[in-house]
């Protein structure tokens, strides 16, 4: 069965230091794949998507993301994280005749 | 503006009644969801339509119903035979089944008093 795997549930990071959210999918044929963000008691917003192309995708409020067919793993990165990036943070794929399936998500905690 | 509309934002439910969470989207998009989530455990899956007049059982649809008359709108009853209601419940929708990302409201917190 296809699975996305979030291996971090928290990652501490300082302010304006660099962070990556880690996440790996299983599936031996191609997807497509999503970051999306959570603010605190609301909905979530994506944040990025790779649907086929370069597999260095940009997306907004400074975040990318390397899709790495490889290894299966679609990484969220930010070169210099602020306080207002703390969310949490949930990576998705889809394949033909699945709908999204989601990792169970990163809890991203910006210390001051 | 195109979106998502969940209501109420906040809803509070006494044991033994069944309580219905409003969602409706102006994106035109054909396939729509339900998503439980509790702490910790992610998104869950209740229900998902992938056109209007059909509906199907996702990953914890026991103790929910849903409808889908209409391409913008997807309710969904939380029942008296759902044990443990109290979440964060998300509606989302997408242009199409697959291949595809999902677009979302801003949820419904249910809880049992």
């Amino acid at each position: 069965a296809q699975s996305v795997t979030q291996l971090d549930s928290q990652v501490p990071v300082f302010e304006e230091a660099p962070v990556e959210l880690r996440c790996n999918y299983s599936s031996s044929v191609s997807v497509y794949l999503f970051w999306y963000v959570q603010y605190p008691n609301q909905g979530l917003q994506l944040l990025l998507k790779y649907l086929s192309g370069s597999t260095l995708v940009k997306g907004i409020n400074g975040f990318e993301a390397e899709f790495n067919k490889s290894q299966t793993s679609f990484h969220l990165r930010k070169p210099s994280v602020h306080i207002s990036d703390t969310a949490e943070y949930f990576c998705a794929v889809s394949r033909s005749n699945y709908q999204l399936i989601w990792g169970a998500g990163t809890k991203l905690i910006i210390k001051p | 503006d195109g979106g998502i509309t969940q209501s109420p934002k906040y809803l509070f439910r006494k044991e033994g009644q069944n309580v219905t969470l409003s969602c409706e989207q102006n994106l035109n998009h054909d396939a729509m969801y339900w998503y439980r989530q509790d702490p910790g455990q992610g998104l869950r899956l209740i229900y998902y339509s992938q056109i209007v007049n059909d509906f199907q059982k996702g990953d914890i649809a026991e103790g929910y119903s849903v409808s889908r008359e209409k391409k913008e709108s997807f309710p969904l009853t939380v029942t008296s035979a759902q044990k443990n209601p109290t979440a964060f419940y998300l509606c989302a929708s997408s242009i199409r089944w697959v291949n595809t990302e999902a677009f979302f409201g801003q949820g419904t917190r249910l809880t049992v008093v």
